[in-house]
């Protein structure tokens, strides 16, 4: 069955750019159906959709990260990868990947997740 | 602050119901946006509970319902069980942010 990874560094230095890949396995990340996001989780707090990638590069992030969050697809190596830029203490979370079944435009859920990596921003 | 307001706990004898809230404005639930709601365990990744407001993913015990009623949606959990207990999250569109938007999400407790 599909299965996502998360991997990257733990450890993330302030003001640098955090960056995250997840491989998607068991499956193709070429779907039509399918997008791919990235949703965080910051300590004692709830989710947070960073963004989602179409096969094609088709992206959409949330507004409050747009200027910093980038997020890429290779679809060669089944992956689609996360980079966050200036990161503070703030982006201290632990972050999934996760299969988004677009409904349509103004609907869709995640239906498959990663185990989740967490990324700790600090010097 | 979370666009989609939970309670932060709720809690059930086993064999109890349970509710679970999700309240939202004229941007998101109210403008007829669906909702999906995950269960999320410790230690391991949150799992689809309920999409499209009231499906169940195959798999889903039916003790598991949900339903949406202006402004706001419901996680109904019937016969409850010492597995339940984690922690809930619902989610749907916002208009305003152009995202998916998520609930502050809601302990479950099995007393």
């Amino acid at each position: 069955q599909l299965q996502l990874q998360e991997s990257g560094p733990g450890l993330v230095k302030p003001s640098e750019t955090l960056s995250l890949t997840c491989t998607v396995s068991g499956g193709s990340i070429s779907s039509a159906n399918y997008y791919w996001a990235w949703i965080r989780q910051p300590p004692g707090k709830g989710l947070d959709w960073i963004g989602s990638i179409f096969y094609s590069g088709s992206t959409d992030y949330n507004p409050s990260l747009k200027s910093r969050a980038t997020i890429s697809v290779d679809t060669s190596k089944n992956q689609f990868s996360l980079k966050l830029s200036s990161v503070t203490a703030a982006d201290t979370a632990l972050y999934y990947c996760a299969r988004e079944y677009l409904v349509g435009a103004t609907s869709a859920f995640f239906d498959i997740w990663g185990q989740g990596t967490m990324v700790t921003v600090s010097s | 602050q979370s666009v989609l307001t939970q309670p932060p706990s709720v809690s059930g004898a086993p064999g109890q119901r349970v509710t679970i809230s999700c309240t939202g404005s004229s941007s998101n639930i109210g403008a007829g946006y669906d909702v999906h709601w995950y269960q999320h365990l410790p230690r391991t990744a949150p799992k689809l509970l309920i999409f499209g407001n009231s499906n169940r993913p195959s798999g889903v015990p039916d003790r598991f319902s949900g339903s949406k009623s202006g402004t706001s949606a419901s996680l109904a959990i019937t016969g409850l069980q010492a597995e339940d207990e984690a922690d809930y999250y619902c989610q749907s569109y916002d208009n305003s942010l152009s995202g998916w938007v998520f609930g502050g999400g809601t302990k479950l407790t099995v007393l």
